[in-house]
């Protein structure tokens, strides 16, 4: 696709379900970030992918939240027994190869535990 | 530690007026600075960006920002606001070997007539 596709751009789930957001990056692009903005506040990084594996997932809150990128392209962002602290938008960006390249943004799940 | 402060959470402003947003950055290393806009419903979109060389750098939208080392800050500018402007603004530090940015929580720009 022309740009960094999300999906689902809006999710309700119930305290303690597990979620799945995808992310499909701009192709060609090796390098693939997750970032979560709550409300007020900029986007936190959560998560990087050069190519298949997890660079770095220092930004991940928690052992319930991981992500995975099998094949180098989509990648899907799991989290398990939600909290209504997870609620936020979580945003996905995807640039040609990391360093020293613009990073395009998806338009973003908003994800909501209730 | 590395972080981004917007002093402005909220900056209202004339159309045709001139607009500073304000940005000062704390990071290690030699920084690379970002610019966003996010409007109501859209994804980040980068206005400019500062890697290296002169430090005023042009952006899209007519916006441009001025990297002060000597002050670790990094302005965006617009010498006359449209309404179209009216969004929130992000300014990102990087300069990690992955690339991902850290970002400031945001000043929002409204428009008045």
């Amino acid at each position: 696709g022309a740009g960094v596709s999300q999906t689902p751009s809006n999710k309700v789930t119930e305290k303690g379900k597990y979620v799945e957001l995808r992310c499909d990056p701009i192709s060609g692009h090796t390098a693939l970030y997750w970032y979560r903005q709550s409300l007020g506040q900029g986007p936190e990084f959560l998560i990087y992918f050069q190519g298949t594996g997890a660079a770095d997932d220092s930004g991940l809150p928690n052992d319930r939240f991981f992500a995975v990128r099998p094949e180098g392209s989509v990648s899907t962002l799991k989290i398990q027994r939600t909290e209504r602290g997870d609620s936020a938008v979580y945003l996905c960006a995807s640039s040609l190869n990391g360093l020293n390249t613009e990073a395009f943004f998806g338009q973003g799940t908003r994800l909501t535990v209730v | 530690a590395q972080s981004v402060t917007q002093p402005d959470i909220h900056i209202t402003v004339s159309e045709g007026a001139s607009l500073e947003l304000r940005c000062n950055y704390s990071y290690g290393a030699t920084p690379y600075l970002f610019w966003y806009v996010q409007s109501p419903g859209q994804g980040l979109q980068l206005l400019l960006k500062y890697f290296s060389g002169d430090t005023l750098v042009q952006g899209i939208k007519g916006f441009e920002a001025e990297f002060k080392r000597s002050q670790s800050s990094f302005n965006l500018r617009k010498p006359s606001v449209h309404w179209s402007d009216a969004a929130e603004y992000f300014c990102a530090v990087g300069g990690g070997s992955q690339g991902n940015l850290i970002f400031g929580k945001g000043t929002k720009l409204s428009v008045k007539p």
